[in-house]
């Protein structure tokens, strides 16, 4: 089974609906992060957590929220989606106590989202 | 200037070649380096970290120039299963709790 798994996997929807998009992760780590990725532009973070009581916005956080639901669970939601939110999204983990890598990332396989 | 830039490619290369990447960075207090790697459509998986020192994983070494800002990664007798895009990864520095990561420069080995 996946360490960090995702869902949907694909999602098309129209704009002004509320979407959630869901992170499961069985690797215990502490931190997890959302991310988002448009050709060209590379992977841009949107909110990260560094444990349940913890969040914080990453860059282009506008238009988006997050829940940590528990130490395993981090979900992201768009409000009222609009087309330029069509990307692939990224959900990843990482283990502060690693002792050789603490910023290294695990991802999930990601979710295709598209707002018409 | 972005925050960490690298050539977009693609770097078209026979099976066999030596290929280098190149990427630069903007915050003089980064700590920790990584390359990734990215098939198309799949997610973002750690190829290697980079330490000062440098470091060398099989055919693929990785080297750091703190002076100047940039990483490097060097991929010696291509495979065609090394085609792909592959993302520098930097960290904030001091005070800076995420990564950053390039937009990725795109592989192909041809047969």
């Amino acid at each position: 089974d996946a360490d960090v798994t995702q869902t949907p996997r694909n999602r098309i929807t129209k704009t002004g609906k509320r979407i959630m998009l869901e992170c499961s992760q069985t690797k215990g780590h502490d931190r997890m992060y959302w991310y988002r990725q448009d050709p060209g532009l590379g992977l841009r973070l949107i909110y990260y957590s560094f444990d349940v009581k913890d969040i914080n916005k990453g860059e282009i956080s506008d238009g988006y929220s997050v829940s940590r639901q528990a130490q395993a669970k981090f979900s992201l939601s768009l409000e009222s989606a609009i087309p330029n939110q069509t990307a692939l999204y990224f959900c990843a983990t990482s283990d502060p106590t690693s002792l050789r890598n603490t910023d290294t990332q695990y991802f999930g396989p990601g979710t295709r989202l598209t707002v018409l | 200037r972005k925050e960490v830039e690298q050539d977009p490619g693609p770097f078209n290369v026979p099976e066999g070649a030596t290929v280098a990447f190149n990427c630069t960075y903007s915050n003089s207090a980064s700590q920790s380096f990584f390359w990734y790697r990215q098939d198309c459509r799949k997610e973002p998986k750690l190829l290697m970290s980079v330490y000062s020192s440098g470091n060398e994983d099989g055919r693929f070494t990785a080297q750091l120039n703190r002076a100047s800002q940039y990483i490097s990664l060097l991929i010696r007798d291509s495979k065609l299963s090394d085609s792909a895009t592959y993302l520098c990864v930097v960290n904030g520095g001091t005070g800076r709790r995420a990564l950053t990561f390039g937009s990725g420069t795109r592989l192909q080995v041809q047969p």
